[in-house]
């Protein structure tokens, strides 16, 4: 079945510095790729969509400068959380297109200090 | 809209006993997929159901069972025998097709304890 790897599964940053969150797919073809964050004890917002080959398509309130989102390839799309500040402590959790339901990664625990 | 509620935010049980989590969703589309996930401590999504709108029967897998109600668009999910290890989060999910069931929008999730 469709598999999405999603790493780190845990990181730990400064103030200011930047973090990138990978996630791919392995064994099929992602053209589209959802990014969720979900703070503690609250439900998975969706943050943005990534699309191969063009503009990442982002959710209102979600600021697309401090969310870096590329889709460089059919198989890869990055989030990157620019100067994090520790109010972006969060579980950041990608997710492939398909309606089976399985194709999530298994998401990202930041903690910025 | 879709729109997801799950009332309970949180339940505590004792071991062996049934819990039912509610799930009530709204939407204008009729064609759409509910989805029950599991997220335990560690933070990935289980996967536990994926029921479109046009299957209403009712279903079992092993403890757990799902009762899809269209007439209250509600599809509540019961754990029969609870164990400790089903201690997590539990979340429901709509996705519409509309947006090509590529968007899933998640309920606020239940957090059910099951203690010893």
């Amino acid at each position: 079945g469709a598999v999405v790897s999603q790493h780190p599964s845990r990181v730990i940053c400064k103030s200011g510095t930047s973090v990138k969150i990978e996630c791919r797919s392995l064994d099929f073809q992602a053209t589209t790729m959802f990014w969720y964050r979900q703070f503690p004890k609250q439900s998975l917002m969706l943050m943005a969509t990534s699309n191969e080959g063009s503009k990442a398509t982002y959710e209102q309130g979600v600021e697309k400068d401090k969310f870096l989102i590329n889709h460089a390839s059919l198989t890869l799309s990055t989030l990157t959380v620019t100067s994090a500040h520790p109010e972006d402590s969060s579980f950041y959790i990608c997710r492939a297109p398909g309606n089976n339901g399985y194709t999530f990664g298994s998401g990202t625990r930041l903690t910025v200090v | 809209a879709q729109k997801v509620t799950q009332a309970q935010t949180e339940i505590s049980v004792v071991e062996k006993e049934d819990v039912t989590l509610d799930c009530v969703y709204e939407t204008r589309d009729t064609t759409y997929y509910l989805f029950w996930y599991k997220q335990p401590p560690s933070g990935e999504l289980v996967f536990l159901i994926r029921r479109n709108s046009f299957d209403e029967q009712n279903e079992i897998s092993g403890r757990y069972s799902w009762n899809f109600q269209k007439s209250t668009s509600s599809f509540n999910f019961t754990i029969t025998a609870s164990q400790v290890v089903d201690s997590a989060v539990y979340f429901c999910a709509l996705s519409e097709a509309r947006t090509g069931f590529q968007k899933l929008v998640f309920g606020t999730g239940t957090r059910l304890l099951v203690s010893p």
